[in-house]
């Protein structure tokens, strides 16, 4: 299997401009989580799916942020308006059975960069 | 929180030693797990030990969990320069699908 796929890798963009981050999970893992990662709060669960189906979004830190999963094989990261404070890496993992029971398998990460 | 804490925050060691990483955390848990993340690169899983183990082994890793104490330790033995890289530890509340991760300990191992 090829892993959890993400696009871009890196984005730069201006604030208040649009960006829109993808992830692809690992085929039949039927659990999906986004991860934000920054040197100073480490990692933070943003939100996460079961079966394509949003389950706690409390960790989306505002409503510029919204995530979505259409089908099985694709999710999408939506920040509107981006803001220099948004600048981190953001993580895709997907996991077969949830992480209460085993592992999550991440994605190499995209690296968004607002200026 | 339930956020685990990794100590120390930077660990340098030369090749050949073993690396201890520790771990506390704040709840009881369902299961604690072990990542790695090289630089520039996504986490890789490593290890879990569910919270009715004590230890667990795989290859060069030893883990512990004193859930007493709420806390873990990985163990690296004969570390190698390929080792170097963040190092976190993971955990799941009670009837909790959310993984918290801790900050990391960034291990250097000196050639």
């Amino acid at each position: 299997d090829a892993g959890v796929i993400q696009s871009p890798r890196h984005e730069v963009t201006e604030m208040g401009q649009e960006v829109t981050l993808r992830c692809k999970p690992i085929s039949g893992h039927d659990y999906l989580f986004w991860y934000r990662q920054t040197m100073m709060r480490g990692l933070e669960l943003l939100i996460y799916f079961n079966n394509n189906v949003p389950i706690d979004d409390s960790g989306m830190p505002e409503d510029r942020f919204s995530a979505k999963m259409p089908n099985a094989s694709f999710s999408t990261l939506k920040i509107q308006p981006s803001e220099p404070r948004d600048s981190a890496v953001y993580f895709c993992a997907s996991s077969p059975q949830g992480s209460n029971t085993g592992e999550l398998f991440f994605g190499e990460g995209s690296r968004l960069t607002v200026l | 929180s339930q956020q685990g804490e990794e100590d120390p925050q930077a660990l340098s060691i030369q090749e050949g030693e073993n690396a201890t990483m520790n771990c506390s955390y704040k709840t009881s848990i369902n299961n604690l797990q072990w990542y790695r993340q090289n630089s520039g690169r996504g986490l890789v899983h490593l290890i879990l030990i569910r919270s009715n183990e004590r230890e667990k082994h795989s290859g060069r890793l030893r883990v512990t969990l004193d859930t007493s104490k709420k806390s873990s330790s990985l163990l690296i033995t004969a570390s190698r320069a390929a080792d170097t890289a963040s190092y976190f530890c993971a955990s799941t509340g009670a009837g909790s699908y959310q993984l918290t991760f801790g900050k990391g300990t960034k291990l250097s191992v000196i050639p």
